[in-house]
């Protein structure tokens, strides 16, 4: 069964770095969505994406965060200077349209220190 | 806006015990509703969905919702549950116009003892 695989699983980084969490969706999808989960809290709509251009995005998606399909396969969310509060689950999401189901990868950890 | 209520944070049921995991919504209209299960260390999997039609949906693993338009609700089933159905279940909605982010519930924790 096809699925979302999401890389790394786990990433540290220091304040203030930039850090590219990848992603790569199920191959006939056409919609790409992140979202992040901090611990404890419930998971947060972050963007969408339909064809290499952001459809919605949540106030949490500021300057500081962008997102890009570098080739026909992956799909990155960038942050360019992470803050301590950046730490969470970054989940990648795909569909075959926006009416179909959003497929989840298991996720990119990521701590900030 | 829409929103997702999950009143219970943490559930401890018996193995082979029933189960009903309690979600509300907040939408103007029939939204969309989805049930999705994290297991630790794991990614989100779909268990059920509601479009339309039939308001008793079946998913997999023995689940089953109920949506039910005067309450608000989207509660999820289990008959008898198994020691590995401990996660945290989450439930979800999405708008049917068209707008394409799931608002996701707070989760609960399913806890099973033997």
């Amino acid at each position: 069964e096809p699925e979302v695989t999401q890389t790394p699983s786990h990433q540290v980084t220091q304040m203030g770095q930039e850090v590219i969490l990848r992603c790569v969706p199920i191959s006939n999808h056409l919609y790409f969505y992140w979202y992040r989960q901090i611990l404890g809290q419930k998971v947060e709509f972050l963007v969408s994406f339909y064809n290499n251009e952001i459809s919605e995005k949540s106030e949490i998606f500021d300057d500081q965060f962008s997102v890009e399909r570098p080739d026909g396969s992956n799909f990155t969310l960038k942050i360019r200077s992470t803050k301590l509060e950046d730490s969470a689950m970054y989940f990648c999401a795909s569909s075959e349209g926006t009416e179909e189901t959003q497929y989840f990868g298991p996720g990119t950890r990521l701590l900030v220190l | 806006a829409q929103s997702v209520t999950q009143p219970d944070i943490h559930i401890t049921v018996s193995e082979g015990a029933s189960l009903e995991l309690r979600c509300n919504y907040s939408y103007g209209a029939t939204p969309y509703l989805f049930w999705y299960v994290q297991s630790p260390g794991q990614g989100l999997q779909l268990l059920l969905k509601y479009f339309s039609g039939d308001t008793l949906v079946q998913g997999i693993k023995g689940f089953e919702a109920e949506f039910k338009r005067s309450q608000s609700s989207f509660n999820l089933r289990k008959p008898s549950v198994h020691w590995s159905d401990a996660a945290e279940y989450f439930c979800a909605v999405r708008s049917n116009f068209g707008n394409e982010k799931l608002t996701f519930g707070t989760g609960t924790r399913l806890t099973i003892i033997p």
